[in-house]
């Protein structure tokens, strides 16, 4: 079977420019998690869902950040405008349920804003 | 709330050498917990967990048991291989947080031949 999948794997834009990252789940996986991971601050949670519904986003930085689980299966990141101190690299993962424990992740994108 | 400390790395050893990786934790309720392992330029994956008291997990050679009394689930290998460097993560899952995950801030490890 195949593991969440994230697109792009690496991004580099320019401060200002918008941001789509992207994550397909596990089939058969409904929770979704974004996070963060930087030299400074180590792995953040910025937002979960849970059957498509955003059940807490209090890690969501600003509001520059938005994020959206559209189906069952995807979900997006958005950043608009990006600023340099958002380069990191961002993973999504996903679980059965509130039930199990176990998260999967992707791979991650690494994004770089200059 | 719930919290994961975990040693400070980074942690530099001679293959075949013996690992240890501590890692403490609080939790309100129950927790379930995990070592988690991030190689290079890859997401994390799942290493073992352990979910109740006493319970000992393990996998490709590395081990960990959860002390209730110490608040503790230390990370072991006997023998490590250069193939282990990577950075692990200790992390707990709470069901009175709805079993999302608490991570440690990951101690590098970085093998030399």
């Amino acid at each position: 079977d195949a593991g969440v999948i994230q697109s792009p794997r690496h991004e580099v834009t320019e401060m200002g420019q918008e941001v789509t990252l992207r994550c397909k789940l596990i089939s058969g996986h409904n929770s979704l998690f974004w996070y963060r991971q930087t030299m400074m601050r180590g792995l953040e949670l910025l937002i979960y869902f849970n059957n498509n519904v955003p059940i807490d986003d209090s890690g969501m930085p600003e509001d520059r950040f938005s994020a959206k689980m559209p189906n069952a299966s995807f979900s997006t990141l958005k950043i608009q405008p990006s600023e340099p101190r958002d380069s990191a690299v961002y993973f999504c993962a996903s679980r059965v349920g509130t039930g199990e424990e176990t998260q999967y992740f992707g791979p991650g994108t690494r994004l770089l804003v200059l | 709330g719930d919290s994961v400390t975990q040693m400070e790395g980074p942690v530099t050893l001679s293959e075949e050498a013996f690992l240890t990786i501590n890692c403490t934790y609080t939790a309100t309720g129950y927790p379930s917990l995990f070592w988690y392992v991030q190689y290079p330029g890859e997401g994390l994956q799942l290493l073992l967990k352990a979910t109740k008291a006493d319970d000992k997990g393990s996998n490709k050679g590395f081990e960990a048991t959860y002390r209730k009394e110490t608040t503790s689930f230390h990370l072991e290998k006997g023998s490590v291989q250069v193939s282990d460097s990577a950075v692990y993560f200790c992390a707990l899952s709470d069901p009175s947080e709805a079993n999302n995950l608490f991570f440690g801030t990951g101690t590098r490890l970085t093998v030399i031949p």
